[in-house]
């Protein structure tokens, strides 16, 4: 089993409805992120969080908001979803023992298409 | 503003040749970088840091070089096989977070 599972993988939704990707994970990181990646543009941060009580917004927040429920598990929503937020979506963690030399732990990605 | 750049969308080698690719950044003083490989329809991997005061890191085939003079660091794949094809993404560690290059596909003719 993957270390870390986006679902859906996925998505097909018409303007205006509301999304959720959810990500949970098995390393047992404190630290989790949500990046958006777009050709030509690479990966682009949207929130991350560094345990259950902290969210910070990353590079693109708007139109996007986060729920961190538990250690293992960091949701991302699209409250109204727009043409321009199709994209893929990637969930990663991190090892806060390694700080800034940890590397990053990805999920297979949420292919979102919105119509 | 800060920047950071790979040296071209994609680049088309022969196999068994060396693939050199190349991050530049601007506007950062990163204390770390790291190179990560992606493949189509999955998430990136990671496969080397690299810390400013190390000029040269190696892993098998790999080998990473950053010059924070230049602001640049390079990545080569020596004696490159077919499966070493793949998009090539570099990222600075940039205090708390993770800043990504667009990528470079690198594709390995047979």
């Amino acid at each position: 089993d993957a270390d870390v599972t986006q679902t859906p993988r996925n998505r097909i939704t018409k303007t205006g409805k509301r999304i959720m990707l959810e990500c949970s994970q098995t390393k047992g990181h404190d630290r989790m992120y949500w990046y958006r990646q777009d050709p030509g543009l690479g990966l682009r941060l949207i929130y991350y969080s560094f345990d259950v009580k902290d969210i910070n917004k990353g590079e693109i927040s708007d139109g996007y908001s986060v729920s961190r429920q538990a250690q293992a598990k960091f949701s991302l929503s699209l409250e109204s979803a727009i043409p321009n937020q199709t994209a893929l979506y990637f969930c990663a963690t991190s090892d806060p023992g390694r700080a800034n030399t940890g590397e990053l732990f990805f999920g297979e990605g949420s292919r979102l298409t919105v119509l | 503003s800060q920047k950071i750049e790979q040296n071209s969308e994609a680049l088309n080698i022969q196999e068994g040749k060396t693939a050199t690719l190349t991050c530049n950044y601007t506007n950062y003083s990163p204390a770390y970088l790291q190179w990560y490989r992606q493949d189509p329809g999955r998430g990136p991997v990671f496969l080397l840091l690299i810390r400013e005061n190390e000029k040269e890191k190696r892993k098998e085939r790999l080998k990473v070089t950053f010059d924070t003079t230049l602001k640049q660091s390079l990545f080569h794949i020596t004696a490159s096989q077919p499966a070493d094809s793949a998009t090539y993404l570099c990222a600075i560690v940039w205090g708390q977070n993770f800043v990504f290059g667009p990528g470079t596909r690198l594709s390995v003719l047979p």
